[in-house]
């Protein structure tokens, strides 16, 4: 099955810097990579996502970039604020048998000092 | 935030009872989803449901049934059978089959006592 990893666990960094997260997936049938954020108590929310069929996706300050021949895809937050720590899920989506299986990685806790 | 609703928010049982976790979707979606959320291990799948009367195991069905009767809900029984529940449960549900955004509930967190 899929195995998606995710790096680092944890990020802190100061306001205004940028934030990058790393993530692999080992089924070449994944063909959808979302990213959600997650703050504390509440639920996952989807911020960006990329299909396979595109390299680069940026919506304002935050961009994903995927390189399915490596496999791996990566979440990049730029001018980075209080608001936006929050933890990170990758996640590497396929249809299988008509059913959308979604694996998620382990989550990426990212502080932003102010 | 409609839309995916879940009950209750916090749940606190006896070891050996059964519990039901309720979660209802007024987005008119196929398919909905039950994950378990432990620290340090992210969202892991329990069960999924396709379309009404249909629904197959996910990844870590054991200890864990659920029934789906209507379009919009899909509850989540724990058993007694689950030998570690206590974590946060979250619903999601998604337009169609095919791969596209999954919109989550807000949470239940189930502590056995």
């Amino acid at each position: 099955g899929e195995n998606v990893e995710q790096h680092p666990s944890t990020l802190s960094v100061q306001e205004g810097d940028s934030a990058v997260i790393k993530c692999t997936y080992s089924d070449s049938a994944s063909n959808y990579f979302p990213w959600y954020k997650q703050e504390l108590g509440k639920r996952p929310q989807l911020i960006i996502d990329i299909r396979s069929n595109v390299g680069e996706k940026k919506d304002q300050r935050i961009a994903v970039t995927l390189n399915k021949t490596a496999k791996h895809f990566s979440l990049h937050i730029t001018e980075t604020q209080p608001e936006d720590s929050a933890v990170y899920f990758c996640a590497a989506s396929r249809n299988s048998g008509g059913y959308q299986k979604v694996t998620f990685g382990t989550g990426t806790k990212l502080q932003v000092i102010p | 935030d409609g839309g995916i609703t879940q009950s209750p928010k916090y749940l606190f049982r006896k070891e050996g009872q059964n519990v039901t976790l309720s979660c209802e979707q007024n987005l008119n979606h196929d398919a909905m989803y039950w994950y378990r959320q432990d620290p340090g291990q992210g969202l892991r799948l329990i069960y999924y449901s396709q379309i009404v009367n249909d629904f197959q195991k996910g990844d870590i069905a054991e200890g864990y049934s659920v029934s789906r009767e209507k379009k919009e809900s899909f509850p989540l029984t724990v058993t007694s059978a689950q030998k570690n529940p206590t974590a946060f449960y979250l619903c999601a549900s998604s337009q169609d089959r095919v791969v596209n955004e999954q919109f989550f509930g807000p949470g239940t967190r189930l502590t056995v006592l």
